[in-house]
């Protein structure tokens, strides 16, 4: 069976440090990935999504960007965090040409300080 | 921008009774799927109705679908306790490439023991 792996799940960090987020998939191969973020209270903000290693899309201009260095990992990435990148975000995966259905992984509640 | 708009925000019932909620988006879709959301965590699938189906049940979950006024309803029967969490519609666009969903802000639900 497929599972979807995110870390850290908790993170505090300083402005102006960098930031990592890995998340990795197993049990699929060629999976979509994607990266949404989530305001306190409020819906999923679509960051990037990947359809292939080094296929990258971003979806809004912002202060992070993403990798998929192999097939089944998206890192998403900062050089220097922003107040404005806190927030909970949220790896998801989903097949190749299926139907668009989603499987989130737990998030990874960021605050920036 | 949102392409799903929940209505309403929040909604607290007592167990037993039954939960609607309802989801309005603007642009031509293949399909529209509802997630659940408990608090702090990753969202999860819940139903997928593709653009061609009027309705859909999956246990207590029942969806419409209305393409002509772009709505769709999602009635959860026999509320538990365990019910209580966020409910999201998600939209896949005809025009959207890699399977992309755009969330809406999500509806709040208590659902009271």
């Amino acid at each position: 069976s497929q599972t979807i792996h995110q870390w850290p799940a908790t993170l505090v960090q300083p402005v102006g440090s960098p930031l990592s987020l890995e998340c990795t998939v197993e049990g699929t191969s060629n999976p979509n990935l994607y990266w949404y973020r989530q305001a306190a209270g409020r819906g999923l903000q679509l960051l990037f999504y990947s359809v292939g290693i080094g296929q990258i899309s971003s979806e809004v201009p912002q202060n992070l960007s993403a990798s998929r260095p192999q097939d089944r990992q998206f890192i998403l990435s900062s050089k220097k965090l922003l107040l404005s990148d806190s927030g909970f975000y949220l790896c998801a995966w989903s097949g190749n040409g299926g139907t668009g259905e989603l499987f989130f992984g737990e998030g990874s509640r960021l605050t920036v300080l | 921008s949102q392409q799903g708009e929940e209505d309403p925000q929040a909604l607290s019932i007592q167990e037993g009774e039954n939960a609607t909620m309802n989801c309005s988006y603007k642009t031509s879709i293949n399909n529209l799927q509802w997630y659940r959301q408990n608090s702090g965590r990753g969202l999860v699938h819940l139903i997928l109705i593709r653009s061609n189906e009027r309705e859909k049940h999956s246990g207590r979950l029942r969806v419409t679908l209305d393409t002509s006024k772009k709505s769709s309803s999602l009635l959860i029967t026999a509320s538990r306790a365990a019910d209580t969490a966020s409910y999201f519609c998600a939209t896949a666009s005809r025009r959207a490439a890699g399977n992309k969903l755009t969330f809406g802000g999500g509806t709040r639900v208590l659902v009271k023991p």
